[in-house]
This record gives structure tokens, C-alpha cells and sequence, in this order.
């Protein structure tokens, strides 16, 4: 069975300090996607990133960064000197082929305070 | 831009109501999901379709049905609502090819059952 582990509920940081989001997965696929969600006060989950099963590349995108570890199954999320519009609920997420079967995990409320 | 939208963002009813739920997507998206998001749950998929009249049940249907009589429209139904179905419910599209597997969503709509 497929499962996602994101065991911090809540960070809180101080603006400008960097901070990582645990997400930890299980799956006996040996192919499949990982992802990346952002949850703002506002409601709607917008999309960050994907990375498929064979790609360990580790991905920068500005003040964002994910670091993608088959050994340890995990896909953590960094950023780096955060700011107020950081703050948000973020989701890690794992589906199969289809990407009709999603599985979120629990979600951490990240607070960036000025 | 593409765009998923919900036909209500803030609903109440009562124990024992048929509730409807319509979701509407713009960018011909051959996917659509509907997911309740609950404190320290996540979200958690309770059907989707991947074709028009064309249904799959996710982890927890059971109270729920839904209806795609038209690619752009997915409704969920609660039967008879009752008070364990208060949550946040938000509906997402994706596509089956090109940017497969993303799946845009919509801002939720929060309902509370009396």
C-alpha cells in the first residue's frame, strides 16, 4: 500500500531563516511520481513539483529546493530564506503510473514570521 | 490559466440533507477527482472519474456518490448528510497525456453538516 509520512505538523521561522519539510513514502511500485503541493490561507492546493521514480536529480527553483532519496524514501523540501508569503499548509504526495491514485500525506502548517 | 471552480465556498445543511457539490473545469481535462481534507488527515480521495459517466470509488465513498454527465462538470452527492461529513471538499482536474498527472484544483468548498 501506498503511504505518505510528512511527520512535522507545525514549523514555525523567523523570516529570512531557511527550512526543510520532511515527506517520507512507502510503495512496492518501482515506478512512480512524487509531488509537492502548497496550501495558502486562501484555500486552493497549487502545484510545486514533480519528479517521476528514476530521476534522483535534485531540483532548484529559486528559493525553493527538493532533494530526492530512493535509499531513505524520501523527498524533502527546503527554503532557503523564507518570507511571510512562505506561509502555508505544504502536502507531499506519491502516485502510481496513472496518477489517478494519489496519496497526500497529512500536511505541515509552515508559519514564517516577520 | 487554467481554471477548476466550486460552486459554493462555504456551505450548511442539515442532518439528513441531499447535498450537491458541483465542480467545473475549463481545460478540457479528461480527470476529475473529488478529495476531503480533514485536520491531520490530509487529503483523502473519495472518487474520481477519468471519462464521462465514467466513475472510480476512491478510499472513502462510502455516503458519496458522484455524476460526470459532461467532460467539464463533477458533481458530488452526500445522500444524507450527516454530521461526520463536516470537512473542507475540493475537487481537482488533470490530464491524460502531456502535463499528465497534475492535478490543478479548486478553492474547496467548506461544509458543515448541523
Amino acid at each position: 500500500a501506498q503511504k505518505v509520512t510528512q511527520a512535522q505538523t507545525e514549523i514555525s521561522v523567523v523570516e529570512k531563516e531557511d527550512v526543510t519539510l520532511d515527506c517520507v513514502y512507502e510503495t512496492r511500485d518501482t515506478t512512480y511520481y512524487l509531488f509537492w503541493y502548497k496550501q495558502p490561507p486562501s484555500g486552493e492546493l497549487v502545484f510545486l513539483i514533480r519528479r517521476n521514480s528514476f530521476d534522483e536529480q535534485n531540483e532548484i527553483s529559486g528559493r525553493y529546493s527538493w532533494n530526492f532519496q530512493k535509499s531513505t524514501s524520501s523527498f524533502n523540501f527546503t527554503i532557503t530564506a523564507s518570507q511571510v508569503v512562505d506561509s502555508a499548509v505544504y502536502f507531499c504526495a506519491l502516485s502510481e503510473v496513472s496518477g489517478n491514485d494519489m496519496r497526500f500525506g497529512a500536511g505541515t502548517r509552515l508559519t514564517v514570521k516577520p | 490559466d487554467v481554471k477548476v471552480t466550486q460552486s459554493s465556498r462555504y456551505l450548511v445543511k442539515r442532518t439528513g440533507e441531499k447535498v450537491f457539490l458541483e465542480c467545473v473545469q475549463d481545460m478540457d481535462h479528461e480527470n476529475m477527482f473529488w478529495y476531503r481534507q480533514d485536520p491531520g488527515l490530509g487529503l483523502r480521495l473519495i472518487y474520481f472519474s477519468y471519462d464521462v459517466k465514467m466513475k472510480e470509488k476512491g478510499d472513502i465513498p462510502e455516503g458519496y456518490s458522484v455524476s460526470r454527465e459532461k467532460k467539464e462538470r463533477f458533481s458530488l452527492i452526500l445522500e444524507s448528510a450527516s454530521t461526520n461529513q463536516t470537512s473542507m471538499y475540493l475537487c481537482a482536474s488533470s490530464s491524460s497525456s502531456g502535463r499528465a498527472y497534475e492535478q490543478y484544483f479548486g478553492p474547496g468548498t467548506r461544509l458543515t453538516v448541523t
